[in-house]
């Protein structure tokens, strides 16, 4: 069965550094777009990041432009989100999720908070 | 940036009542546009993929319609377990977009 689990999140100062990872498994991860969401506290969902299945291609949210990196490593069946220079305002549960179309898998969640 | 307008934000509603709630694109995405359901502490949840096909595994009264710039959602007959926060999403062009969510309650 598909699995998508998220690692990565913790406590971080601002301006610190992150990198999340994201394990697939139960599907071929080469052939699958992917991307990221997140979920500040109390608030909606909001795409931060997307990637082609073969890395030739990545999108951002003008929010996380310039901070973040989304990569992959297909030989691992693992994505990554690299947080540098993280706000306050970057404190939310980030999700990863596969691409049908449509968002068919998420994984569970990984929180991080950016707090002095 | 396309802006996705979901309404209402809000809605009460009985076991067995037939809601609708809805999307509108601030510009044409075909049909491009997906429908989540998100529990409390749970990652959201796909019900429906290009406006109108089902997810395997979603009940049949959950059914999506629109194209362009208007879409919806509805529940034919709510069930207990319906009550949750529902979100559009567009996958028409990056940046991609959700809507700001629709609680729904019950009465």
């Amino acid at each position: 069965q598909v699995q998508l689990v998220e690692s990565g999140g913790g406590v971080v100062q601002p301006g610190g550094s992150l990198r999340l990872s994201c394990a697939a498994s139960g599907f071929t991860f080469s052939s699958s777009g992917m991307h990221w969401v997140r979920q500040a506290p109390g608030k909606g969902l909001e795409w931060v990041a997307s990637i082609r299945y073969d890395g030739s291609n990545e999108y951002y949210a003008d929010s996380v432009k310039g901070r973040f990196t989304i990569s992959r490593d297909n030989s691992k069946n693992t994505l990554y989100l690299q947080m540098n220079s993280l706000r306050v305002e970057d404190t939310a549960v980030y999700y990863c999720a596969k691409e049908r179309p449509g968002f068919d898998y998420w994984g569970q969640g990984t929180l991080v908070t950016v707090s002095s | 940036a396309i802006q996705m307008t979901q309404s209402p934000s809000s809605l009460s509603a009985s076991v067995g009542d037939r809601v609708t709630i809805t999307c509108r694109a601030s510009q044409g995405i075909r049909n491009d546009l997906g429908w989540y359901q998100q529990k409390p502490g749970k990652a959201p949840k796909l019900l429906i993929y290009s406006a109108s096909s089902l997810q395997s595994g979603v009940p049949s009264r959950f059914s999506g319609s629109g194209y362009g710039t208007d879409f919806t959602l509805t529940i034919s007959s709510l069930q207990p377990e319906d009550f949750s926060i529902y979100y559009c999403l567009q996958d028409y062009s990056y940046p991609y977009t959700f809507g700001q969510g629709t609680k729904l309650e019950i009465k």
